[in-house]
């Protein structure tokens, strides 16, 4: 296996929901990556598990709250997200969080924000 | 700062041209670049990084480090090379991967 699962592929929630974007690997990457991309422009990086530890926190609202249950697994909790926060989520993965060697990436979850 | 720069939003050429994305950067560690493709409705995927020194789907680039550059070419464009291509940095000192702006080529017949 050397993809990226990302579910749902499609969200629209409100702004008072709570709801969870899941992304899976099994690949043995030791690294897992949430992006956010906005239309027309680049994937920006939201937050960074090294070893199924949090390690970069690109100062993201509390609204996003990731999760990552095991080394196969990250989720990122959604609630009480703005309209301006639709967007597709990307995950990626790596092989460790130390080096670059290139990330794999899922194929993503455009979330709407109504 | 540390930065990726890709100066043209749209690069537009006939089919057989070369091509040539352009790609700058600002870091002051050492640098590892790389090239992401997307093609339309696709994922986000690796193309090509420099430490690898490889030539993938005819593509290739070369790392400047006197100039700072990561230039992406192709001697011979093809149709289906039409796709968004992202250059990308990985700095060591943060362990962080960021893209430039992007670089829309579409290749006409």
């Amino acid at each position: 296996d050397t993809e990226v699962t990302q579910t749902p592929k499609h969200l629209v929630m409100g702004m008072t929901n709570k709801k969870s974007l899941k992304c899976e690997q099994h690949m043995g990457h030791r690294a897992m990556y949430w992006y956010k991309q906005k239309a027309k422009k680049p994937p920006e990086l939201m937050f960074v598990y090294s070893y199924e530890k949090l390690s970069i926190n690109e100062s993201v609202p509390s609204r996003f709250s990731p999760e990552c249950p095991n080394s196969s697994l990250l989720n990122l909790h959604l609630h009480a997200l703005q309209p301006e926060d639709s967007a597709l989520y990307l995950c990626a993965s790596s092989r460790t969080g130390t080096g670059g060697g290139g990330y794999t990436f899922g194929s993503g979850t455009r979330l709407t924000v109504v | 700062a540390q930065r990726v720069t890709q100066p043209e939003k749209l690069l537009s050429v006939f089919k057989g041209a070369p091509v040539e994305l352009k790609c700058n950067y600002s870091y002051s560690g050492s640098p590892e670049l790389f090239w992401y493709v997307q093609y339309s409705r696709q994922r986000l995927q690796l193309l090509l990084r420099h430490i690898s020194r490889e030539s993938i789907k005819g593509f290739t680039a070369d790392l400047n480090k006197g100039e700072t550059s990561f230039h992406l070419k192709k001697p011979f464009a093809q149709e289906e090379d039409s796709a968004m291509y992202y250059c990308a940095l990985w700095m060591d000192s943060s362990y962080k991967l960021i893209f430039g702006s992007g670089t829309r080529l579409l290749v006409r017949p």
